[in-house]
């Protein structure tokens, strides 16, 4: 069984740029949670999703949004990018729809904003 | 709010030796989750182990071993005969069962450090 993938692994953006990361998780596993990781944070939950409906939402800005589609594939934005951005950013998947449940990650997306 | 300690920033120890990883959490619920990630220097978390909070019984895995106490709110992760292999971050997790803002909240990890 392929494990979680996401698109693109590394990405270079300024100041203002908006972008948009891709997660496509395991087959069959419908909800998906994004997560931000930096040096000085560390690991923060960002949102999770299932079936299409954001179920849970972090402690972050109205600047960073995301969707999940039928085929439980998800997207994160980040509008006007911010140097603190820059961050690995971690989407997870679970078959079932609550955080308890074991997550299986995927390798991450490093953004860099300059 | 909950909130997950793990005090040991960076622990380097030589091969074959045991070392302990410490975590302590914070939470007001009665019913939640704890997990121990590893994530090795490519960067994607590898799960390692979920506990809940009505299972207090310690858990043996090959080399891994966790001590779960909810009287002093710990979830020790222990590696014995530690290998080079071993070298990497960990991080321990807690998720209250009703999810919430919070999700899943990590440590700051432990860098851990196998010197042959």
């Amino acid at each position: 069984k392929a494990g979680v993938t996401q698109t693109p692994r590394y990405l270079i953006k300024t100041r203002g740029q908006q972008v948009t990361l891709s997660c496509s998780p395991i087959s069959g596993h419908r909800s998906v949670s994004w997560y931000q990781q930096t040096p000085g944070q560390g690991l923060q939950f960002l949102f999770e999703y299932f079936s299409e409906t954001q179920r849970n939402k972090g402690n972050f800005p109205g600047r960073f949004s995301g969707r999940q589609f039928s085929n439980s594939r998800s997207e994160m934005n980040v509008s006007t990018l911010e140097l603190g951005d820059s961050a690995l950013y971690l989407c997870a998947s679970s078959l079932m729809d609550r955080v308890y449940n074991e997550q299986f990650f995927g390798p991450g997306t490093r953004l860099t904003v300059l | 709010a909950q909130k997950v300690t793990q005090a040991q920033t960076e622990i380097s120890v030589v091969e074959k030796e045991d070392v302990t990883l410490d975590c302590v959490y914070e939470t007001r619920d009665t019913t939640y989750y704890l997990f121990w990630y590893k994530q090795p220097p490519s960067g994607e978390l590898v799960f390692l182990i979920r506990r809940n909070s009505f299972d207090e019984q310690n858990e043996i895995s090959g080399r891994y071993s966790w001590n779960f106490q909810k009287s002093t709110s710990s979830f020790n992760f222990t590696i014995t005969a530690s290998q080079v292999v071993d070298s990497a971050v960990y991080f321990c997790a807690l998720s209250e069962a009703g999810g919430g803002a919070d999700g899943l909240t990590f440590g700051k990890g432990t860098h851990l450090i196998i010197q042959p």
